[in-house]
């Protein structure tokens, strides 16, 4: 079941702040975020793992709510190069299941 | 330490012939994934093969199909191709589990006229 992200798209402008969120109506193991620049692979910026804690990275946080299936991606003090499509991707609740990424989320921050 | 490695990095090919695609993971990952990203569609599952053994399969039709060979290098195929078929196919590898994350090679960008 590949999990629902919102919004699809987010313009900024320097300095801004966003929050990006991923909801999945199946009980999760995990959750991954990675950024994909044009022309480029995604690369991956963290993990939340269930009844793990907020991880962080540089300015760039999130969270899982286990009883929401719910992740959040904060990013605070948005800088150019966090121009991007973000992913997320969820593991179900069990061992040895896929990676599934929900379509996407463009940011654009322009100075 | 080298990346994921795929070739080849560009594929043109005709409707009906069949392709193969080329993912070496990184040294010591066991897992590799297989996705097809399209615009619109992000990136859909393929696949998953841990130790020569496939995992989880994605809902795509059986003309899609993949290996693991015993160095971890994987393969995907695709036969009889259809135009929709285009699309950039990427590989992932992780360690098992995925618990710190799986990185992607650059794709093969396939092109079916």
């Amino acid at each position: 079941q590949q999990p629902v992200q919102s919004p699809q798209a987010v313009i900024l402008r320097e300095g801004e702040d966003a929050v990006i969120n991923c909801s999945s109506s199946k009980a999760l193991y995990s959750v991954h975020w990675y950024r994909q620049k044009h022309g480029e692979a995604p690369v991956f910026l963290m993990i939340l793992l269930k009844g793990g804690e907020q991880k962080g990275h540089e300015k760039i946080s999130a969270s899982f709510n286990e009883k929401k299936q719910q992740s959040s991606l904060y990013l605070t003090a948005s800088q150019l190069s966090y121009s991007g499509t973000y992913f997320c991707g969820t593991e179900a609740n069990q061992a040895g299941t896929a990676l599934i990424f929900g379509k996407g989320t463009t940011l654009s921050v322009s100075s | 330490k080298a990346g994921v490695t795929q070739t080849p990095r560009y594929l043109i090919k005709t409707r009906g012939q069949q392709v193969t695609l080329s993912c070496s993971p990184i040294s010591g990952h066991r897992s590799v994934s297989w996705y097809q990203q399209t615009p619109g569609q992000g990136l859909q599952f393929l696949f998953e093969y841990f130790s020569e053994t496939q995992r989880n399969k994605g809902n795509f039709p059986g003309r899609f199909s993949g290996r693991q060979f015993s160095n971890s290098r994987s393969e995907m195929n695709v036969s009889t191709l259809e135009l929709g078929d285009s699309a950039l196919y990427l590989c992932a590898s992780s360690l098992a589990g995925g618990f710190y994350g799986y990185t992607f090679g650059s794709g093969t960008r396939l092109t079916v006229v």
